[in-house]
């Protein structure tokens, strides 16, 4: 079952816009990660925010986490093509024996 | 520094037949892991070893299983592949388990005729 429920599924921006990209969960987390994929290769970790932090900030990559409304966003910033990827969210719940749960990703193409 | 590195990177196989999946990690982690991942339905964990010595199965282990034959090496196979399995297959390790980040392969795309 997927804890994690990116929104949207695809989004479509210009070079130099920004992109914002939403995670809903079910249960209470640990923690909730963010990862990149670049088409064929695997995932890369982005972030990790904690249930006790409200925002974290790594570079052109803003992350908040609302654990009254089980939301994350992740916005990327002056977007540029290398962006393009799949976005997922990942949560350490204890429900889930504390091994990451992915959602199902949220494609973004940055258009030059 | 290689990280995690999984063979082979593609695979046909047929209904029936079975093959190994390899993943090996040079960083010294604790725990691995391994995913598949279907369009449109994230990653889903298959079977994990938190430690050299243990398994225990995901989300999704009907069909598979696997050999945490020592610290860098963990191992998946398909005993008799079926097309339900059509999928990519990614190995993950991490330091101490438990929610910490995760490091990924390159992954295997397996396609069962």
């Amino acid at each position: 079952s997927q804890q994690g429920e990116e929104d949207p599924q695809a989004l479509s921006i210009q070079e130099g816009e920004n992109a914002t990209m939403n995670c809903s969960y079910k249960t209470s987390i640990n923690n909730l990660q963010w990862y990149r994929q670049n088409s064929g290769r695997g995932l890369v970790h982005l972030i990790l925010i904690r249930s006790n932090e409200r925002e974290k900030h790594s570079g052109r990559l803003r992350v908040t986490l609302d654990t009254s409304k089980k939301s994350s966003s992740l916005l990327i910033t002056a977007s540029r093509a290398a962006d393009t990827a799949s976005y997922f969210c990942a949560t350490d719940a204890k429900a889930a024996g504390n091994k990451l749960t992915f959602g199902g990703g949220t494609r973004v193409l940055v258009k030059p | 520094n290689a990280g995690v590195t999984q063979t082979p990177k593609f695979q046909v196989l047929k209904t029936g037949q079975s093959m190994t999946l390899q993943c090996a990690q040079d960083m010294n982690h604790n725990s691995m892991y391994w995913y598949r991942q279907d369009p449109g339905m994230g990653l889903r964990l298959i079977y994990y070893s938190a430690s050299e010595g243990t398994t225990d199965k995901g989300e999704v282990p009907n069909g598979y299983n696997v050999s945490r034959l020592n610290k860098r090496e963990f191992s998946l196979r398909l005993e008799s592949a079926a097309p339900s399995q059509t999928s990519v297959y990614f190995c993950a390790s991490s330091f101490q388990g438990n929610g910490e980040k995760l490091f990924f392969g390159s992954g295997t795309q397996l396609s069962v005729l």
